[in-house]
């Protein structure tokens, strides 16, 4: 499937600091979501931006489209123990007829 | 609205038995999805529906797996015979529209012993 990927697999980072995941994709779009899921949990919807959009935010969250690139970051500012989760990017490929999930970057947050 | 809702929460069977797994999704949402998710394999989509209709089941084992929605407010994703293999957590969402936000049910962790 023509899943997006997240980078970095996994992110440590202390509490305070930034954190910032990368998607990237194939294929062109018409949005693309950023959803979290906590450890047990199922996914929850944090933001969507659309392909003319370049930058969104959303409280601490940060997100920007680049559609040249075929990429998008996810920034969380002053992060927090409770943000830690696995993040993932999901798709709506202009070709496909349905969301398409990344594989997820888990975020560790130690207070 | 209490969200999507999903039955059982937890599930331990032996290889070869029947498994079936429930889901109530939003009211007034068009589409139902069923994921399995696995360390392995990450998050999967195994079927989604359209109005109680399947739009693509690509991603289901067809030999033994099943998806029904009965109507607009139900929808149970069936395994027969199982195996240690399917031992996953299962997912439910239901969406408005076909790309629209997603949302997630707690999910069903099945383990086939």
């Amino acid at each position: 499937s023509q899943q997006g990927e997240e980078d970095p697999q996994a992110l440590s980072i202390q509490e305070g600091e930034n954190a910032t995941m990368n998607c990237s994709y194939k294929t062109s779009i018409n949005n693309l979501q950023w959803y979290r899921q906590n450890s047990g949990r199922g996914l929850v919807h944090l933001i969507l931006i659309r392909s003319n959009e370049r930058e969104k935010h959303s409280g601490r969250l940060r997100v920007t489209l680049d559609t040249s690139k075929k990429s998008s970051s996810l920034l969380i500012t002053a992060s927090r123990a409770a943000d830690t989760a696995s993040y993932f990017c999901a798709t709506d490929e202009r070709k496909a007829d349905k969301l398409i999930f990344g594989t997820g970057t888990r975020l560790q947050v130690f207070p | 609205d209490a969200g999507v809702i999903q039955s059982p929460r937890h599930e331990v069977t032996e290889m070869g038995q029947e498994v079936t797994l429930r889901c109530k999704p939003i009211s007034g949402h068009d589409y139902l999805f069923w994921y399995r998710q696995t360390m392995m394999q990450g998050l999967e989509l195994l079927v989604y529906f359209n109005n109680k209709a399947v739009m693509d089941d690509s991603g289901m084992p067809k030999d033994r797996f099943s998806a029904k929605m009965p109507n607009a407010s139900f929808s149970t994703l069936k395994i027969q015979p199982s195996e240690p293999r399917d031992s996953a957590v299962y997912f439910c969402a239901s969406s408005l529209g076909r790309t629209d936000t997603q949302y997630f049910g707690p999910g069903t962790r099945l383990t086939v012993l």
